[in-house]
């Protein structure tokens, strides 16, 4: 299976460290990339790859990932973190992944909703 | 700087047919990758469309496969979504995003502000 797991809630106090984890068979071969999605907004890229912060993205936020787990730490929260985040990586489900070997098909975590407290 | 502006988001009845399109600058679209996205109301993300930078290939996810089309014109850095025989569960709001590529997965690193797309009678 393809999909990719996530708790649906995490809290962290201010200014504490928060992982938040994505677990998937696909993660032991890919790796995930990780968006952060504030209310009515579109979301936004924080973490590609490996370990890889778009431009303007804080250094409080670092990647990792170990067997079918990847994960994205927060150091240090802050209130304007609180938001729901989204893990996603490839689609190894599909048919055509075996098929077709540029059928990068993508497929998203169900999200957690992160609470600053 | 990079800019996504999509449109054509409607209420529009089960069976009926809707053409969104993404309007796109600071960047050259010739370049990219891009896809469509969408998020259902208080749902998660859903990928359900990509387009290589020629408009040669493109791939679907399993729930639009047959009933939406990608297509871009390069020419007017315009990336599009045509679907037809709509369902109350494509009720969602649908982004645009650039894709790029790291380690053989997709990734998308600038998304447009969404646009509605209710299917309802």
């Amino acid at each position: 299976s393809s999909e990719l797991t996530q708790d649906p809630a995490v809290s962290v106090a201010l200014g504490q460290t928060v992982r938040i984890t994505c677990q998937g068979d696909s993660l032991r071969t890919y790796y995930a990339n990780w968006y952060q999605q504030k209310p009515g907004q579109a979301p936004l890229l924080v973490m590609y790859g490996k370990d890889n912060r778009p431009s303007g993205i804080p250094d409080r936020f670092s990647g990792s990932s170990s067997g079918d787990t990847a994960s994205l730490t927060i150091t240090g929260a802050l209130a304007e973190d609180e938001a729901d985040y989204y893990c996603s990586s490839r689609d190894t489900s599909s048919y055509l992944y075996s098929r077709d070997s540029s059928a990068y098909l993508v497929v998203f975590g169900g999200g957690t909703k992160l609470t600053v407290l | 700087q990079v800019q996504l502006v999509e449109s054509g988001g409607d209420l529009v009845k089960p069976g009926g047919s809707l053409r969104l399109s993404c309007a796109a600058s600071g960047f050259n679209f010739n370049d990219y990758y891009m896809s469509w996205i969408r998020q259902a109301p208080g749902k998660g993300l859903e990928w359900i469309s990509y387009i290589s930078s020629t408009g040669s290939t493109v791939y679907y996810a399993d729930s639009v496969k047959g009933r939406f089309t990608i297509s871009r014109d390069n020419a007017k850095n315009s990336l599009y979504l045509q679907m037809i025989s709509l369902r109350a569960e494509d009720t969602a709001v649908y982004y645009c995003a650039r894709t790029n590529s790291y380690g053989y997965v997709y990734y998308f690193d600038y998304w447009g502000q969404g646009t509605l797309v209710t299917v309802s009678s």
